[in-house]
C-alpha cells in the first residue's frame, strides 16, 4: 500500500485568507483525489488530479476556489482560497495505482478551522 | 453526492460481540471498499471486494456483496474496544478505469469494554 503524508496536519486560519495543503506519496501513483469531510459528515470528492492533465472538479467545486497542482507522480497540492467558516473541514488526499479494481488509500488528513 | 447508505447510523455493542454493518448503493459497481476512521483522522483501508466476488475475509473481518440487491455487509467478529470507530463503504461505479470512490454516510461503532 502507498504511504501518504499531508502537510499541515491542522491549521486555524482567518476568514479571507488561503491555505495550501500538500500531499506526498512514497511511490509513483497515477491517480490522486482530493476529498472534503465536513464535521460529522462523510467524504465528498472535490476533484481528481491526474499528472499531466488539468484537475477534474466535481459538481459544486470550482478551480478558482480549490486550485490543484499535480507537478509529478508523487506530489499534489490543494489550495483553499478566500476561506470562510463554511470551509472548516478535514481535507484528505487519496491515491490509487492503476485501474478501478485497485485499492484506494488515504492520507491522514488536514483539519482546517476557519475563524 | 453519496452513492451508498450505511445502516445502522450508530451501533453500540459489548466487547466480544459481533458487529454487523450494512451498505446499500444505487448504481452498478466495479468494486466496493470498506474503511475505518478513528476520531476524524485519516481513513484506514480494510478490504476491497470486486463485483464478481460474493465474500471476502481478512482476520476478524468478513465482507459480503450481493450485487442483485446492491448491498454489502461488514461483519466484525469478537469485537474489541479498539474497534470503536466510524466505518464507511465506498463504491467505484462501472465506467472508465478512472472512476473515483463515492462514499456512504458511515456507521459509528462503539464497543464497550
Amino acid at each position: 500500500s502507498a504511504v501518504i503524508s499531508q502537510k499541515p496536519s491542522r491549521d486555524i486560519c482567518q476568514r479571507g485568507t488561503s491555505l495550501t495543503i500538500q500531499c506526498q506519496v512514497d511511490s509513483q501513483v497515477t491517480m490522486m483525489f482530493w476529498y472534503r469531510q465536513q464535521p460529522g459528515q462523510s467524504l465528498t470528492l472535490i476533484a481528481t488530479a491526474n499528472q499531466g492533465s488539468e484537475a477534474t472538479y466535481e459538481s459544486g467545486f470550482v478551480i478558482d476556489k480549490f486550485p490543484i497542482s499535480r507537478p509529478n507522480l508523487t506530489f499534489s497540492t490543494l489550495t483553499v482560497s478566500n476561506m470562510s467558516p463554511e470551509d472548516s473541514s478535514i481535507y484528505l488526499c487519496s491515491v490509487r495505482q492503476g485501474g478501478t479494481y485497485n485499492e484506494q488509500f488515504f492520507g491522514p488528513g488536514t483539519r482546517l478551522t476557519v475563524l | 453526492s453519496q452513492q451508498g447508505e450505511e445502516d445502522p447510523q450508530a451501533l453500540s455493542i459489548q466487547e466480544g460481540e459481533n458487529a454487523t454493518m450494512n451498505c446499500s448503493y444505487k448504481t452498478s459497481i466495479n468494486n466496493l471498499q470498506w474503511y475505518r476512521q478513528n476520531s476524524g483522522r485519516g481513513l484506514v483501508h480494510l478490504i476491497l471486494i470486486r463485483s464478481n466476488e460474493r465474500e471476502k475475509h481478512s482476520g476478524r473481518l468478513r465482507v459480503t456483496l450481493d450485487t442483485s440487491k446492491k448491498s454489502s455487509s461488514l461483519l466484525i467478529t469478537a469485537s474489541r474496544a479498539a474497534d470503536t470507530a466510524s466505518y464507511f463503504c465506498a463504491t467505484a461505479s462501472v465506467g472508465s478505469g478512472n472512476t473515483p470512490l463515492v462514499f456512504g454516510k458511515g456507521t459509528r461503532l462503539s464497543v464497550i469494554a
